[in-house]
């Protein structure tokens, strides 16, 4: 199975930060990731595909870049509403693992 | 719109089997898609637990594949779960979702919480 580790595991930040958060796989997985976010008692939601593409109606601050091993999402400007748990998944091939997750806190 | 929605018992007793639903509305369940299931035990993060195409074939998390079954059900338009021989640790809230290839998942049930206890 390929594992997926992301970092921090938890971050603080201010509204209008600028905020990386960093998945890696074990091993190459092209570009096959996707960015998920997550608010308490509700269904992750589907942020990035492809490792970079924007998942329609979501916001343009959002971003992700990454091949091979190594991603990163992007938040340019942080917003209220941004403060939530993310997650990365690979699709590179079953079983199709998540991140351990990153939440973001409000500082 | 696309909408999905989980049901079955809240509650499961130890080395019972959990059995779950996802009913598919918006949608045909017989399109160009993957129909999955995932979980997420208290306070964790989330596991992918497997998933089923209109075909009938199937993919599963080797962690759980002796115990998971998944299925589908063209003429009633929904999905199913199966997990045999359940301890505390499944205890999860179970969600269903509509796998799109290269995408993601990119539909999700409201999730529902199954506690596994006597």
């Amino acid at each position: 199975d390929i594992q997926m580790t992301q970092s921090p595991s938890s971050l603080s930040a201010s509204i209008g930060d600028r905020v990386t958060i960093t998945c890696r796989a074990s091993q190459s997985i092209s570009n096959f990731l996707s960015w998920y976010q997550q608010k308490p008692g509700k269904a992750p939601k589907l942020l990035i595909h492809l490792a970079l593409g924007l998942q329609s109606g979501v916001p343009s601050r959002f971003s992700g870049s990454g091949s091979g091993t190594d991603f990163t999402l992007t938040i340019s400007s942080l917003q209220p509403e941004d403060f939530a748990t993310y997650y990365c998944q690979h699709s590179y091939s079953t079983p199709y693992t998540f991140g351990q997750g990153t939440k973001l806190e409000m500082k | 719109q696309v909408q999905l929605q989980e049901s079955g018992p809240g509650l499961v007793k130890p080395s019972g089997t959990l059995s779950l639903t996802c009913g598919v509305s918006g949608g045909s369940i017989s399109s160009s898609n993957w129909w999955g299931w995932v979980r997420q035990s208290p306070g964790k993060g989330l596991e992918w637990i497997g998933e089923v195409y209109h075909s009938g074939s199937t993919n599963y998390n080797p962690s759980l594949k002796s115990r998971v079954t998944i299925s589908v059900d063209k003429s009633r338009n929904h999905f199913s779960l199966k997990v045999n021989s359940v301890t505390a640790a499944d205890t999860a809230v179970y969600y269903c979702a509509r796998w799109t290839t290269t995408v993601g998942f990119d539909y999700w049930g409201q999730g529902t919480l199954v506690t596994v206890s006597s």
